[in-house]
């Protein structure tokens, strides 16, 4: 159980394109995901905080104008990365929690390596 | 603040025991986590642990948590070529309504046949 699900997996477009990264929770519902990016060889930095039905929380120095979050509903959130620029090219990760208790974990996607030429 | 720290390599034989390290220093941490990454992938939660506990385990793998220390430990017993992999701790802080994650560095973790 608590599968997530991460499309498209693998994105390479020109500069100034918008894409836009879909997150599923497939076996459950979901009011709060998050949002990651992943630089080679590092650690996870939490973007934002993605909760259904109200605006996502953004981590400091993350402009929410370039990476826009929608929870329109119980098991889909999408970021769009706006006017795409190469030093936007990262791997970006959403993750969903099972619940709203304290105790239960993020479970993840697969991840989108965005790829900007 | 809020910080976690791992060392970022462990190398061991398959068949014997690995121990992946985690210091934190959120005293308020009440949950803390071990994910597993495999190349190109997203993360697979391993197992997690309450801060009231001192110890608890799953299978092959055993987390150790020092509260006073703010120190956790994952130890994989007869470790695998299939545990290959790179493995973040993470504690939970903020209210219940966020509940964010903070991610150490990661470790690889190499198995050597």
């Amino acid at each position: 159980g608590a599968v997530v699900s991460q499309h498209p997996s693998r994105v390479i477009c020109k500069s100034g394109t918008s894409v836009k990264i879909e997150c599923r929770s497939l076996d459950f519902q979901a009011t709060t995901m998050f949002w990651y990016r992943q630089f080679p060889k590092q650690s996870l930095m939490l973007m934002a905080t993605s909760n259904e039905g109200s605006k996502a929380t953004y981590e400091q120095g993350v402009e929410k104008d370039k990476f826009l979050i929608n929870h329109a509903s119980l098991t889909l959130s999408t970021l769009t990365v706006t006017s795409a620029h190469p030093e936007d090219s990262s791997f970006y990760i959403c993750s969903a929690r099972t619940g709203v208790e304290s105790y239960q974990p993020q479970h993840f996607g697969d991840g989108t390596r965005l790829s900007i030429l | 603040g809020e910080d976690v720290e791992q060392s970022l390599f462990l190398s061991v034989r398959e068949g014997d025991s690995s121990v992946i390290n985690c210091t934190y220093t959120d005293s308020s941490s009440t949950y803390l986590y071990w994910y597993k990454q495999e190349p190109g992938a997203g993360l697979q939660l391993l197992t997690y642990i309450f801060s009231n506990m001192d110890m608890k385990q799953d299978q092959r793998l055993t987390v150790l948590l020092n509260k006073k220390d703010k120190h956790l430990s994952l130890r994989i017993a007869d470790t695998q070529t299939g545990d290959s992999a790179i493995y973040f701790c993470a504690e939970r802080v903020g209210s219940s309504n966020t509940g964010k994650l903070i991610f150490g560095q990661g470790t690889t973790l190499q198995v050597k046949p």
